[in-house]
């Protein structure tokens, strides 16, 4: 099946550092990024819809000046956490969608990336 | 009330045993998608339908559009099995999934 990758996997910062995450689609190529924040023991809260050469669609009470995306080419999409906190700490994981002719196509998962703010 | 609810929250099962884990939703889908998540947290998408029934391995998903209900079982359950299993839907209008709480595994040996 397709594949998509992050990176890093593991990430600690100190408060007040900006970090990017990397969110590749390996053998297809991703119209649409979704960026996902998930919180210890709580399921995944979608934190923006990304398409390839246009902005991203934030969801309500995201930040955009705080989570800046970049979806530069088909296959790669950058969150970047800006002057990050240690509220900021949580797993961010991203997903891939290659446009068929259809809506509901399959979303990609990547491994997730773990985000550890001093 | 949430859109997608999951049932049960937890489960522990015996290693052979059949599970079943539930999933209902209350909005117009056009699919219906199973994630697993294993405790280092990657995401693997199991199924995603629309209608019917569909099958890899040891697992079997479900959707009864009529009734908003989808079902996951696994056959045969193993302790590798161990893990979050998620529901989601696409809305009508495709594009954003919105989730289910998830439902924790733990298969015993």
């Amino acid at each position: 099946g397709a594949v998509v990758s992050q990176h890093p996997s593991r990430v600690i910062c100190k408060s007040g550092t900006s970090v990017k995450i990397e969110c590749r689609s390996l053998d297809f190529q991703a119209t649409t990024m979704f960026w996902y924040r998930q919180f210890p023991k709580q399921s995944l809260m979608l934190m923006a819809t990304s398409n390839e050469g246009s902005k991203a669609t934030y969801e309500q009470g995201v930040e955009k000046d705080k989570f800046l995306i970049n979806h530069a080419s088909l296959t790669l999409s950058t969150l970047t956490v800006t002057s990050a906190h240690p509220e900021d700490s949580s797993f961010y994981i991203c997903s891939a969608r290659f446009a068929g002719t259809r809506l509901t196509d399959t979303q990609y998962f990547g491994p997730g990336t773990r985000l550890t703010v001093l | 009330k949430n859109e997608v609810e999951q049932s049960p929250q937890n489960l522990t099962a015996q290693e052979g045993e059949f599970i079943t884990i539930n999933c209902s939703y209350s909005v117009g889908i056009s699919a219906l998608h199973w994630l697993q998540q294993h405790p280092g947290g990657g995401i693997v998408s199991l199924f995603m339908l629309s209608s019917g029934k569909k099958k890899h391995g040891r697992l079997i998903a479900t959707i009864n559009i009529q009734e908003k209900h989808s079902s996951l079982h696994i056959t045969a359950s193993h302790p590798r099995d161990s893990a979050v299993y998620i529901c989601a839907v696409s809305g009508e209008y495709g594009n954003k999934l919105v989730f289910g709480a998830g439902t924790i595994l733990r298969v015993k040996s």
